[in-house]
């Protein structure tokens, strides 16, 4: 079965530094989107993208998160200047169209 | 914005048993809520949705009903056995691209 892979697994770095989390959606799916779930917290929505730009953000997707597919496999979460708050399971996620997703196994972000 | 909320938190029932995880939501726009799996050390994985034009939908051993009037819908899942164990997630959508997920429920079916 088709899965949505996300590297790393864990990734952890300094207060201050900038991260970028990997995915790579599935091969024929039109949409893509970053979730976050803050430990004992709901998961919360980030961001969608198709055709190349962002579709919808949420308030948590501020200047410091930016999103890109820098090819034709990959698309890219990258958080500027990591504070503590950020440490969370990020989790990728696309769909062939609206509706119903696969995410992939999320990448754990530890912020020191 | 839409709240989605979740109930129970946990949940624990005999193998063979049925188990119902129960989810409302607020905004009437909203039209489409699937329900997710998550196993630990794994992502959430789609097991059933349903759309706000239909009150019920079945898959062998999972049912989701769905009360428009009361914004409330539910997931039962008959016959548990223990690889039914895992958090569940119930999520709300209105324009299919942003879900608005529940806080989940752990479920542990005891063999």
């Amino acid at each position: 079965e088709p899965e949505v892979t996300q590297t790393p697994s864990h990734q952890v770095t300094q207060m201050g530094q900038e991260v970028i989390l990997r995915c790579v959606p599935i091969s024929n799916h039109l949409y893509f989107y970053w979730y976050r779930q803050i430990l004992g917290q709901k998961v919360e929505f980030l961001v969608s993208f198709y055709n190349n730009e962002i579709s919808e953000k949420s308030e948590i997707f501020d200047d410091q998160f930016s999103v890109e597919r820098p090819d034709g496999s990959n698309f890219t979460l990258k958080i500027r200047s990591t504070k503590l708050e950020d440490s969370a399971m990020y989790f990728c996620a696309s769909s062939e169209d609206l509706g119903g997703y696969t995410f992939g196994s999320g990448t754990r972000l530890t912020v020191v | 914005g839409e709240n989605v909320e979740q109930h129970p938190s946990t949940l624990s029932v005999q193998e063979g048993d049925s188990a119902v995880i129960k989810c409302t939501y607020s905004d009437s726009a909203s039209n489409y809520f699937p329900w997710y799996k998550q196993e630990l050390g794994k992502g959430p994985q789609l097991i059933i949705d349903i759309r706000s034009n239909v009150g019920e939908k079945k898959d062998q051993r999972i049912a989701v009903t769905l009360n428009k009037t009361a914004k409330h819908f539910s997931l039962h899942i008959t016959e548990t056995q223990p690889e039914d164990s895992a958090v569940y997630f119930c999520a709300a959508s209105i324009s299919g691209n942003q879900f608005y997920f529940g806080t989940g429920t752990s479920l542990t079916v005891i063999p």
